[in-house]
């Protein structure tokens, strides 16, 4: 249990466009839902919160007009690169919280590689 | 706020030899603890969790962690490393949102 699945694994694009990842709980409905940008050889930075149905919070430092997120159910959260530019070529990762009685836990998806030309 | 310092960047190991990595945290209240493990090119896989309770956590693949309030540390071993254990290992605290440490490499040599 607590799949959570990323599409597209992989994207290239060229310099302009937008890009849109989709993350999914597979088996269980997340009541928030994380998105992550992870550098080569680094940790994982948190760009945003998404909770079905409302706004997402944005980490400081992380344009939301840039990355648009949009949490249209309880298994489904999408993040949009607008205008995508050279220097958004991350990694970018999703997490669904899978509640629990004492604490959430986090599964993460298997990432999106993203390479804009 | 919370932060997790994970003081090894890099750890080689022999392959049936033992792990342990160190994680240690900076954190008010009682933590919960995470660590993860990351495979080239791919997402994350919960490895363990400590929320309460027992200090020693069983894991998945092995592992096992003990939580030491006084030295601020969770720290995950495994008693004999396969090859299939090299990968970008995280601590992780959780305080309404998951902050990472920088993470430990493990290469695993033959």
């Amino acid at each position: 249990g607590a799949v959570v699945s990323q599409h597209p694994s992989w994207v290239i694009c060229k310099s302009g466009t937008s890009v849109k990842i989709e993350c999914r709980s597979l088996d269980f409905q997340a009541t928030t839902m994380f998105w992550y940008r992870q550098f080569p050889k680094q940790s994982l930075m948190l760009m945003a919160t998404s909770n079905e149905g409302s706004k997402a919070t944005y980490e400081q430092g992380v344009e939301k007009d840039k990355f648009l997120i949009n949490h249209a159910s309880l298994t489904l959260s999408t993040l949009t690169v607008t205008s995508a530019h050279p220097e958004d070529s991350s990694f970018y990762i999703c997490s669904a919280s899978y509640p629990q009685t004492l604490q959430e836990t986090q599964y993460f998806g298997p990432g999106t590689r993203l390479l804009v030309l | 706020a919370q932060s997790v310092t994970q003081p090894d960047i890099h750890i080689t190991v022999s392959e049936g030899a033992s792990l342990e990595l160190r994680c240690n945290y900076s954190y008010g209240a009682t933590p919960y603890l995470f660590w993860y493990v990351q495979s080239p090119g791919q997402g994350l896989q919960l490895l363990l969790k400590y929320f309460s309770g027992d200090t020693l956590v069983q894991g998945i693949k092995g592992f096992e962690a003990e939580f030491k309030r006084s030295q601020s540390s969770f720290n995950l071993r495994k008693p004999s490393v396969h090859w299939s254990d090299a990968a970008e290992y995280f601590c992780a605290v959780d305080d309404y949102k998951l902050s990472f440490g920088a993470g430990t490499t493990v290469t695993v040599r033959a």
